[in-house]
């Protein structure tokens, strides 16, 4: 298993600001994966995060906005740009190991005014 | 993005009953089968992770697979209150619906 950690937990940032949360992992993984989730609804993949190469973005979703790092294979930053109130979401990363089971991070709930 | 299809409830049952979970999947590829338990307010945390098909059990908890059917089943005995909490499966991994949202009845 695995051990994730994010910083902010949370935030409440002003409109046309940019917020980068952080996350951690206890151990090397494979794969990070980069979420976002609006309250009673599904999570919604944004990315995959690739380390030392440029994220994978799923439909809807693009570097500009969402620009992603991932320097090591237990670190990894995303970050919201020129944000909205549309941006307010629950944030997540998620790391899976070779057996492609992923643990998720606690979450950062993101609340832009 | 091929959401999962699962009832999203939410199911109320009460506490000390055996409690049924399911999915259904489209691609008949997929080996790997997973139940995720999401609490409020909280991330998701692994439950259950299964390859191919067959159950399995742990604890309280078994997982069900028939690939035949494209059917994934979770069953839940003995329910307790720090049950209820809203159940993911994920399609090819990495693809999440919304779940479906357990109430556990003191």
């Amino acid at each position: 298993s695995a051990v994730i950690s994010q910083k902010p937990s949370r935030d409440i940032c002003q409109r046309g600001t940019s917020l980068t949360i952080q996350c951690q992992v206890d151990s090397q993984v494979t794969m990070m994966f980069w979420y976002r989730q609006q309250p009673g609804q599904s999570l919604t993949l944004i990315a995959t995060a690739n380390q030392g190469s440029e994220a994978t973005y799923e439909s809807g979703f693009v570097i500009d906005k969402f620009p992603i790092s991932r320097p090591n294979l237990t670190f990894s930053t995303l970050t919201v740009s020129n944000m909205s109130p549309e941006d307010s979401s629950i944030y997540l990363c998620s790391g899976a190991q070779a057996t492609d089971t992923q643990y998720f991070g606690p979450g950062t709930r993101l609340t832009v005014l | 993005q091929k959401e999962v299809e699962q009832d999203p409830g939410p199911l109320s049952v009460p506490e000390g009953a055996i409690v049924s979970l399911n999915c259904t999947y489209s691609n008949s590829a997929f080996q790997y089968f997973m139940w995720y338990r999401q609490y409020s307010r909280k991330g998701p945390e692994l439950l259950m992770y299964t390859y191919s098909s067959g159950n399995k059990e742990d604890g309280r908890f078994t997982a069900q697979v028939d690939k035949s059917s494209k059917y994934i089943s979770l069953f839940i005995r003995d329910s307790q209150p720090s049950d209820s909490a809203t159940y993911l499966c994920p399609h090819d991994k990495i693809i999440f619906g919304k779940g479906t949202r357990l109430h556990i009845l003191p």
